[in-house]
């Protein structure tokens, strides 16, 4: 089974702090992703990844930035974390196809107070 | 991008069947994506169909496709309260190769 793994579930945060959510995947996927979900706004695209140091913006990348040293990991940064960041941060890997298929983590709940 | 729509809310009786209707963007999308996601957790895929397909079967799922209006649905027989779930439709975006172009969820609610 595919295990897209995110380091936590619950964060809570100041504004202003640099915070780093973490994502690993065991499946060697190419892909990698983040996504914010907010109530009545579904599934946003922050940044993805298609190989080790390559990122490309997805539709609000601004506030956020990311990095990608290897294959399995994929960080999402906020540089400085304000209060319209606070949402439930999904990450999702696949692998380079066709099919293009998506595997989630659990997710990471973050309030920015 | 353009929004791939669906109903916001569905409420259906144990054992009726539910159907959740979406509404795509790109018609060079190659496949299109059913995905669950339970409270608390994130998005399960639940079952994918090839643009050239009209009909995908899978146990109690039975997707249908209309190419010519943009029409995706997600049948789903005999539905059980462990399906209260919200579903996503999804397509994959024309050229991009990678990225997933979700709907905005259609919460299932099953009561008994």
């Amino acid at each position: 089974d595919v295990k897209v793994t995110q380091s936590s579930r619950y964060l809570v945060k100041r504004t202003g702090e640099k915070v780093f959510l973490e994502c690993v995947q065991d499946m060697d996927h190419e892909n990698m992703f983040w996504y914010r979900q907010d109530p009545g706004l579904g599934l946003r695209l922050i940044y993805f990844s298609y190989d080790v140091k390559m990122k490309e913006k997805g539709d609000i990348p601004e506030g956020y930035s990311v990095s990608r040293e290897k294959k399995e990991r994929f960080s999402l940064i906020l540089e400085s974390a304000s209060t319209n960041q606070t949402s439930m941060y999904l990450c999702a890997s696949g692998r380079l196809s066709a099919k293009n298929i998506q595997y989630f983590g659990a997710g990471t709940r973050l309030s920015v107070l | 991008g353009e929004d791939v729509e669906q109903s916001l809310f569905l409420s259906v009786r144990e054992g009726d069947s539910s159907v959740i209707n979406c509404t795509y963007t790109d018609s060079s999308s190659t496949y299109l994506y059913w995905y669950k996601q339970e409270p608390g957790a994130g998005l399960q895929l639940l079952t994918y169909i090839f643009s050239n397909m009209d009909m995908k079967q899978d146990q109690r799922l039975t997707v249908l496709l209309n190419k010519k209006d943009k029409h995706l649905s997600l049948r789903i027989a005999d539905t059980q309260t462990g399906d209260s779930a919200i579903y996503f439709c999804a397509e994959s975006i024309g050229n991009s190769g990678y990225a997933l172009n979700f709907g905005k969820g259609t919460s299932l609610l099953v009561t008994p």
